[in-house]
């Protein structure tokens, strides 16, 4: 168990559809990396946060948003869904602000089905 | 932009035999290197990571990688494969103050009886 949790951990849901995938970090980090994976692109980056401010940005869709609540959980948002978004989404959690420093913790991830 | 090339996306090995599964990446500057591991239905698992010093990092599970700056590689190796070392494997790579990281697209190890 890597301490970092996810919700739900799967979704199904319609084209044109909006959701809200939930991650509580580790007792302790301030980051948050949130992580797209898909058959066909792998494994992204889409966005990281460091105590409720947005630190990196990566491959992440203007359909995509993520926000960093002060009890530092984070919620990333997927809206106008496409088939082509179904995937397994990534959290992981961090103590410091850079990947270097120190180690990303995974959760499970929440897997996502829109159909 | 950094990438990161995993040279083979299965490797097929049979139990206690070696194991070295290839990472090439591409930076135009300093870069951290990383593998993790995924097990089936679970989330990443940091194996080991490099970011300065000894170019020869030991990680968990008897698992270990050299830096190799002028071939640009990190391959990760382990003398003797288990049966429960079976998962998919991603080599990373982020540069020096950006949280970009890149993955490649990942080896499937299959360790048999």
């Amino acid at each position: 168990d890597s301490g970092v949790t996810q919700t739900p951990k799967h979704l199904i849901t319609a084209t044109g559809q909006r959701v809200t995938l939930r991650c509580s970090p580790r007792s302790g980090d301030l980051s948050v990396y949130w992580y797209q994976q898909s058959l066909d692109q792998g494994l992204q980056f889409l966005i990281q946060y460091y105590n409720g401010e947005e630190r990196a940005k990566g491959n992440i869709l203007e359909r995509f948003s993520a926000q960093q609540f002060p009890d530092l959980h984070s919620e990333l948002n997927l809206s106008s869904l496409e088939l082509g978004d179904s995937a397994l989404y990534f959290c992981a959690s961090s103590s410091g602000e850079g990947l270097g420093s120190t180690e990303a913790f995974f959760g499970q991830g929440t897997r996502l089905t829109v159909v | 932009a950094q990438s990161v090339t995993q040279l083979d996306s299965q490797v097929p090995v049979f139990e206690e035999a070696p194991v070295e599964l290839r990472c090439n990446y591409s930076s135009s500057v300093s870069v951290y290197l990383f593998w993790y591991v995924q097990y089936p239905n679970q989330g990443l698992q940091l194996l080991l990571k490099y970011l300065s010093g000894s170019t020869l990092v030991k990680g968990i599970n008897g698992f270990e990688a050299e830096f190799n700056k002028s071939q640009t590689s990190f391959h990760l190796r382990k003398p003797s494969v288990h049966i429960s070392d079976t998962a998919e494997y991603f080599c990373a790579v982020t540069q020096y103050n950006n949280n970009d990281m890149r993955f490649g697209a990942g080896t499937r190890l299959t360790v048999k009886p």
